[in-house]
């Protein structure tokens, strides 16, 4: 089944540390997106990227990384400059950018 | 630029009760309309779309038709269940290669039994 793989589903870390958020896709899309959504909340887009190696950022950047050296693939790291990382993180893919977007499960990511 | 709105929630509504959210846009063109689903502690699922004006996109019961002459896209069931509780999600997305798709920010929907 071709879909969107994201993990774990639940993360726990201490203040300070780095983690870092998987997302797998095996639709062969060439776009692929981070979002995060706080309790009661829209999407807000953390950063996307349309073809390997390169990426952009999106509305809230501040306090996290991606790479995208893989077309399947495109992690997302929290840093510790982060100020409130606790969300809920999805991840998403789409043929391009206009078209319509494809959810994985979502990270649940609890920071103390 | 291109923007979406939906009505706020939460909407409650008893079992068999029709539905109703509201979903209006702004865009230039001919955009893509969409719902998506989320179901508490899951993703995002496309539910349905259409793709040009007065065309219907239906799924699991639900409908929605994209009326240009109102640049609205209203999702509509005419016999809810328990199990449709959950966020509904409007969105748009532009003829442009380079937009990236525009979300609603969300209806919740409780269904009482």
């Amino acid at each position: 089944d071709g879909g969107i793989t994201q993990s774990p589903k639940y993360l726990f870390r201490k203040e300070g540390q780095n983690v870092t958020l998987s997302c797998e896709q095996n639709l062969n899309h060439d776009a692929m997106y981070w979002y995060r959504q706080d309790p009661g909340q829209g999407l807000r887009l953390i950063y996307y990227s349309q073809i390997v190696n390169d990426f952009q950022k999106g509305d809230i950047a501040e306090g996290y990384s991606v790479s995208r050296e893989k077309k399947e693939s495109f992690p997302l790291t929290v840093t510790s400059a982060q100020k409130n990382p606790t969300a809920f993180y999805l991840c998403a893919s789409s043929r391009a950018r206009n078209y319509e977007q494809y959810f994985g499960p979502g990270t649940r990511l609890t920071v103390t | 630029g291109n923007s979406v709105t939906q009505m706020e929630g939460p909407v409650t509504l008893s079992e068999e009760a029709f539905l109703t959210i509201n979903c209006t846009y702004t865009a230039t063109g001919y955009p893509s309309l969409f719902w998506y689903v989320q179901y508490p502690g899951e993703g995002l699922q496309l539910l349905l779309k259409a793709t040009k004006a007065d065309d219907k996109g239906s799924n699991k019961g639900f409908e929605a038709t994209y009326r240009k002459e109102t640049t609205s896209f209203h999702l509509e069931k005419g016999s809810v269940q328990v199990s449709d509780s959950a966020v509904y999600f409007c969105a748009l997305s532009s003829m442009n290669r380079d937009d990236k798709i525009i979300f609603g920010k969300g209806t919740r929907l409780h269904i009482l039994p």
